[in-house]
């Protein structure tokens, strides 16, 4: 059963740049056309899709976000992560890396079957 | 962006009752919708993947229906572990977009 756990800092202050790294544990990233996404959710509120990476290393973002995100994996590692630039207090949230099954028969993807736990990150001086 | 709207936001029920929680998208998405669960501090729990598709290990009083633009997420017989809060979530668009919530609550 594949697991993911997000890791990284949980205090960013304003205008530096946010990382987080997915470690993906059970399985191979490199073993199936899974898709890897991240979705934040800031503290009572609803879910942002944020990013996702293919395993071939290209990658699609929200269109809100797209000038400040970098998404990618390392294969080697078992791991993908995510960057985004210029933080404000706006992008205080809880951070979730999830998987996405291979593109169906149809080719659509995109909703997410496996999640990891979360980390909170705050963006405060 | 397509516009994902639930209703209502917030539903009281009892135990056993049977409920339904509807999800609207500004455009037509086929069927590229999923349904989530999410209890308080956890991550959202995958149910339904297009439109009707339950996801494996997931209680079969879930169920999923529609189409186009209009669809629901029906629970049968309410079970004490159900109340939480659902998403729905478009994937038609490489650009996901979910619903605002569902708050599932004990009347």
């Amino acid at each position: 059963q594949v697991q993911l756990q997000e890791l990284g800092p949980g205090l960013v202050k304003p205008s530096q740049t946010l990382s987080l790294t997915c470690s993906v544990s059970g399985d191979s990233m490199s073993s199936g056309s899974y898709l890897w996404n991240w979705i934040r959710q800031p503290a009572g509120k609803g879910l942002e899709w944020i990013g996702r990476v293919f395993t071939s290393g290209h990658s699609d973002y929200n269109p809100s976000l797209k000038s400040r995100v970098t998404i990618s994996l390392d294969t080697s590692k078992n791991q993908f992560s995510l960057k985004m630039t210029s933080v404000t207090a706006a992008d205080t949230a809880v951070y979730y890396c999830a998987r996405s099954p291979p593109p169906d028969s149809s080719g659509y993807y995109g909703y997410f079957q496996r999640w990891g736990q979360g980390s909170l990150v705050t963006v405060s001086t | 962006d397509i516009q994902m709207t639930q209703s209502p936001s917030t539903l009281s029920a009892s135990a056993g009752d049977r409920v339904t929680i509807t999800c609207r998208a500004s455009q037509s998405i086929s069927t590229w919708l999923a349904w989530y669960q999410q209890k308080p501090g956890k991550a959202p729990n995958l149910l339904i993947y297009k439109a009707s598709n339950l996801e494996s290990g997931v209680p079969s009083r879930f169920s999923g229906s529609g189409s186009g633009t209009e669809f629901t997420l029906t629970i049968s017989s309410l079970q004490p572990d159900d109340f939480a809060t659902y998403y729905c979530q478009q994937y038609q668009t490489y650009s996901s977009d979910f619903g605002q919530g569902t708050k599932l609550e004990i009347k």
